[in-house]
């Protein structure tokens, strides 16, 4: 599978807990986002990469989300000290030409 | 910021009717409107999207139409099949500002009858 690829996809943690997911985009495509989604509703942005730089980051990113794509090639988001509002659908996607924006699968996250 | 509204939010037609879904935004700036479906459990997929220099784009089944001056865009399903059963966000983008997020619409749930 070529696709944009994500680990794990389900993860079931207690509150307080800390997380972290993968995303691994499309090889040729050297832009990356982030987005959450939760029931009901649409993603909505988190932040997004070019290369290894990180150039946005949307205020729903507070300083407990922490993104990084070291090498320009998979990135992880982490979040510490999960809170049960943080229970979403959270989904990577890859892109080379700014538009074109192709999903992952997604990592549900639920926090007891 | 962008913002974007979509509506209806439920759809239900019969197998072989037309299906359309509206959603209006907020930015003039924004010139890239893309359509997803996702399916329960699934990755929204890209089906089909529009550039702020065209007003119309068909691919077989699926249409969609942009109104810049409205700031509002369309997409029509015709021929409908149960496989078009999902919900389907729109949504919009202004890359000229710097930003590359998709601001999405909240999604329309589209039941198609057999």
């Amino acid at each position: 599978d070529t696709g944009v690829s994500q680990n794990p996809r389900h993860k079931i943690t207690k509150r307080g807990q800390n997380v972290t997911f993968r995303c691994d985009p499309i090889s040729e495509h050297n832009r990356l986002y982030w987005y959450r989604q939760t029931l009901g509703q649409g993603p909505e942005f988190l932040t997004y990469f070019q290369n290894e730089a990180q150039l946005e980051k949307s205020r729903l990113l507070s300083d407990r989300f922490s993104a990084e794509r070291p090498k320009g090639s998979f990135s992880t988001l982490e979040i510490q000290r999960t809170e049960q509002g943080d229970s979403a659908m959270y989904l990577c996607a890859s892109s080379f030409d700014k538009e074109t924006q192709y999903f992952g699968p997604g990592t549900r996250l639920l926090v007891l | 910021g962008e913002n974007v509204e979509q509506h209806p939010s439920t759809l239900s037609v019969q197998e072989g009717d037309s299906a359309v879904i509206k959603c209006t935004y907020s930015d003039s700036a924004s010139n890239y409107f893309p359509w997803y479906k996702q399916e329960l459990g699934k990755r929204p997929q890209l089906i089909i999207d529009i550039r702020s220099n065209v007003g119309e784009k068909k691919d077989q089944r699926i249409a969609v139409t942009l109104n810049k001056t409205a700031k509002h865009f369309s997409l029509h399903i015709t021929e409908t099949q149960p496989e078009d059963s999902a919900v389907y966000f729109c949504a919009a983008l202004r890359p000229q500002g710097g930003s590359e997020k998709l601001v999405f619409g909240k999604g329309t749930k589209l039941t198609v009858n057999p």
